[in-house]
């Protein structure tokens, strides 16, 4: 299993433009979420999807948007992107298991810097 | 929105040095979860504590869940260099919204350098 993917790596935007953040997992996960890293501010939850089909917005959704139309794929999108957007982002998908034992795998992060 | 509040933020230590970090709030928690991330990459999943009182241990690290389940910390005993890195703590809630849905939340993060 490859796990959790993102692509791209690193990407530099412009004010106003916009792009998609790919993420897919191959361990057939129903549960997945994006996350932002800021400097010295932890993780804050963007959105998050419990199927194929579902999303719902978590702490952070403003300037964002998903959709989850396969279990593997969960893309991110930003519509105009703002340097308040400038961030390091991480997909992850969760395994859950019997007596409220879960494991969380990340993907490696998405560097993004707007300008 | 829970707060989970991580210390020491920052800590330097010498290779064969004991340490804690603590993770507290003031929300209780389902569960807590322990991450250790290096630079460029994704957190890594150390250990998930369920019960209050519960103590694990991962080779020289020991992890306590409150009584409370409010709080946990992270014990390292004779660190070493490859223990460098952001430790994070993570409580779930469980919030019914039809779908069964549920989050993480995050606490800031302890940055451990421990030096050779």
């Amino acid at each position: 299993n490859a796990g959790v993917t993102q692509t791209p790596k690193f990407r530099i935007l412009k004010i106003g433009q916009s792009m998609t953040l790919q993420c897919t997992q191959d361990m057939n996960h129903n549960y997945m979420y994006w996350y932002r890293q800021d400097p010295g501010m932890g993780l804050k939850l963007i959105y998050y999807s419990v199927g194929a089909g579902i999303t719902d917005k978590g702490e952070v959704p403003n300037g964002y948007n998903v959709s989850r139309s396969t279990t593997e794929d969960f893309p991110l999108r930003l519509e105009l992107a703002a340097p308040s957007q400038t961030s390091v982002y991480f997909c992850a998908s969760i395994l859950r298991l019997a007596g409220g034992m879960e494991t969380q795998y990340f993907g490696p992060g998405t560097r993004l810097l707007v300008l | 929105t829970q707060l989970l509040e991580q210390s020491p933020q920052f800590l330097s230590i010498q290779e064969g040095e004991n340490l804690t970090v603590y993770c507290n709030s003031s929300s209780v928690f389902s569960s807590l979860q322990w991450y250790r991330q290096e630079p460029g990459e994704g957190p890594v999943l150390l250990v998930t504590v369920v019960t209050g009182g519960e103590v694990k241990k991962l080779k020289r690290l020991t992890f306590q869940f409150g009584d409370a389940r409010k709080d946990s910390s992270l014990h390292i005993t004779a660190a070493q260099p490859g223990d460098t890195g952001l430790y994070l703590c993570a409580g779930r809630t469980i919030e019914y919204s039809g779908a069964g849905s549920y989050q993480l939340t995050f606490g800031k993060g302890t940055k451990l350098s421990v030096i050779p």
